[in-house]
């Protein structure tokens, strides 16, 4: 019963390249977020969307941008993949800023080459 | 925003034993505070929460306890097991706004 499903599981892109991790949830939850997990640093936000179209920075959007179209699909876009993005990437929905706690997807494990 | 300290960072205990991971907050406007448990290649899970309006919260072998004037909460894990070994994660919530997590504990339960 897979509720927030991330669409790759590992990748492996070279420097430069344009990187789209795709999240899509099946909950209607309004509130969508990627993080990246590092040994030591724990979970950071790099994005976060409370609606469609809108779109919030956390704390290490540097590097990154985020698409939210549908209300059911996040994407978070590398814009030139870098060695220091290699990393893992989660995402996770909520149903209200006031209500629920977080679901996260499987992860994505990107290597940036 | 918010600053979520956790403590340890790793922590192994012999199978029985209880385990207790700790974390701080900084804004005494922070009101839910969950706990999650991610395994070895699996997803972070929700484990436990409790809102600010409530003192301890036990599920079974799990347990978690809030004092608001110290800014800290706990995790309890009783009477260990091997499928308690994971990283465990707390983390913090403003009122309307996003969660703020600690940096994690990785539990080694020895049998």
């Amino acid at each position: 019963d897979v509720k927030v499903t991330q669409s790759s599981r590992y990748l492996v892109k070279r420097t430069g390249e344009k990187v789209f991790l795709e999240c899509v949830q099946d909950m209607d939850h309004e509130n969508m977020f990627w993080y990246r997990q590092d040994p030591g640093l724990g979970l950071r936000l790099i994005y976060f969307s409370y609606d469609v179209k809108m779109k919030e920075k956390g704390d290490i959007p540097e590097g990154y941008s985020v698409s939210r179209e549908k209300k059911e699909r996040f994407s978070l876009i590398l814009e030139s993949a870098s060695t220091n993005q290699t990393s893992m990437y989660l995402c996770a929905s909520s149903l209200r800023w006031d209500r629920g706690y977080y679901t996260f997807g499987s992860g994505t494990r990107l290597t940036v080459v | 925003g918010e600053n979520v300290e956790q403590h340890p960072s790793t922590l192994s205990v012999q199978e029985g034993d209880s385990a207790v991971i700790k974390c701080t907050y900084s804004d005494s406007a922070s009101n839910y505070f969950p706990w999650y448990k991610q395994e070895l290649g699996k997803r972070p899970q929700l484990i436990i929460d409790i809102r600010s309006n409530v003192g301890e919260k036990k599920d079974q072998r799990i347990a978690v306890t809030l004092n608001k004037t110290a800014k800290h909460f706990s995790l309890h894990i009783t009477e260990t097991q091997p499928e308690d070994s994971a990283v465990y994660f707390c983390a913090a919530s403003l009122p309307g706004n996003q969660f703020y997590f600690g940096t994690g504990t990785s539990l080694t339960v020895i049998p």
